[in-house]
C-alpha cells in the first residue's frame, strides 16, 4: 500500500529553526509537495521537489532524497504566523496526490 | 498566479436536502479537478477526480449517487451532496493542477454543516 509518515505534532520557539520530516512509500514517484494549512482554511503551496537535493525559498527550504524515500521541510526564523499544519504529499505514478496526515506546528513565544 | 475559486465558503443545511458546491479555475483551463473531504484533525481524503466532458472517477467507498460531480466546462466543476446527513458535515476542498506535475491550486474550501 501507499504510505506517507510525518510527525503528528511539533513545538518550536519563535525565532528558532524547525525541521519537519516526511517519509514515503508510494507506487511510483512524480514529485513531492509541501503545503501549509491554517485551521479552517485550504492548503497553500510551499514547495515542490522532484530531484534530489535542497530547494530554498526564503525562510522555507525543502529537501528530497528519492533513494531514501525521505523529505524534510526546514523553517527558519520562525514567526508566530507559522503556527499551522504542514502537509507532505507525493504525486504517484498515476499523478494522484497521496497525502500525509500533516504535522501540527506550534510556535511558542 | 493561478487561482481556484470555490463557493460557498460555508453552508448549513437541513438533513435530507441537497447542497451544490462550485469550483472554478479563474485564469487557466482545468481538464481535471479533484474533490477532497477533510474531517477535523485528519488528512485530506480524495473523494473523486472530475474530468471535463466525461464521468468522474470516484475513490473506493465514495457513493457516486450521493456525491454528484459535474465538470461541464474547462473552468467549472460542481459537487452536489444529495440527501445530506449530519455525518456528511465536513470540509470539502477542490483543487486543480495548473499543469501536469505542478502544484495543485486549491479552492478556499467549503465548510458544510448538516443539521
Amino acid at each position: 500500500g501507499q504510505n506517507i509518515d510525518q510527525p503528528t505534532e511539533m513545538t518550536a520557539t519563535e525565532g528558532a529553526i524547525v525541521q519537519i520530516n516526511c517519509t514515503y512509500q508510494t507506487s511510483g514517484f512524480n514529485g513531492l509537495f509541501w503545503y501549509q494549512q491554517h485551521a479552517g482554511e485550504a492548503p497553500t503551496f510551499l514547495s515542490y521537489n522532484v530531484l534530489d537535493g535542497l530547494e530554498e525559498k526564503g525562510r522555507f527550504s525543502s529537501f528530497l532524497s528519492r533513494s531514501k524515500g525521505y523529505s524534510y521541510l526546514l523553517l527558519k526564523e520562525l514567526q508566530m504566523k507559522d503556527s499551522a499544519s504542514y502537509l507532505c504529499a507525493v504525486l504517484d505514478s498515476n499523478y494522484q496526490l497521496i497525502w500525509g496526515a500533516g504535522t501540527k506546528l506550534i510556535i511558542k513565544p | 498566479g493561478a487561482v481556484v475559486s470555490q463557493h460557498p465558503s460555508w453552508v448549513i443545511c437541513k438533513s435530507g436536502t441537497s447542497v451544490k458546491i462550485e469550483c472554478r479555475s479563474l485564469d487557466f483551463q482545468a481538464t481535471t479537478m479533484f474533490w477532497y473531504r477533510q474531517f477535523p484533525k485528519q488528512s485530506l481524503m480524495l473523494m473523486a477526480t472530475s474530468n471535463e466532458g466525461s464521468k468522474a472517477t470516484y475513490e473506493q467507498g465514495v457513493e457516486k449517487d450521493k456525491f454528484l460531480i459535474n465538470h461541464a466546462s474547462l473552468t467549472l466543476s460542481t459537487l452536489t451532496v444529495t440527501s445530506a446527513h449530519p455525518e456528511d458535515s465536513s470540509f470539502y476542498i477542490c483543487s486543480a493542477p495548473y499543469r501536469e506535475n505542478t502544484e495543485a491550486f486549491f479552492g478556499q474550501g467549503t465548510r458544510l454543516t448538516v443539521v
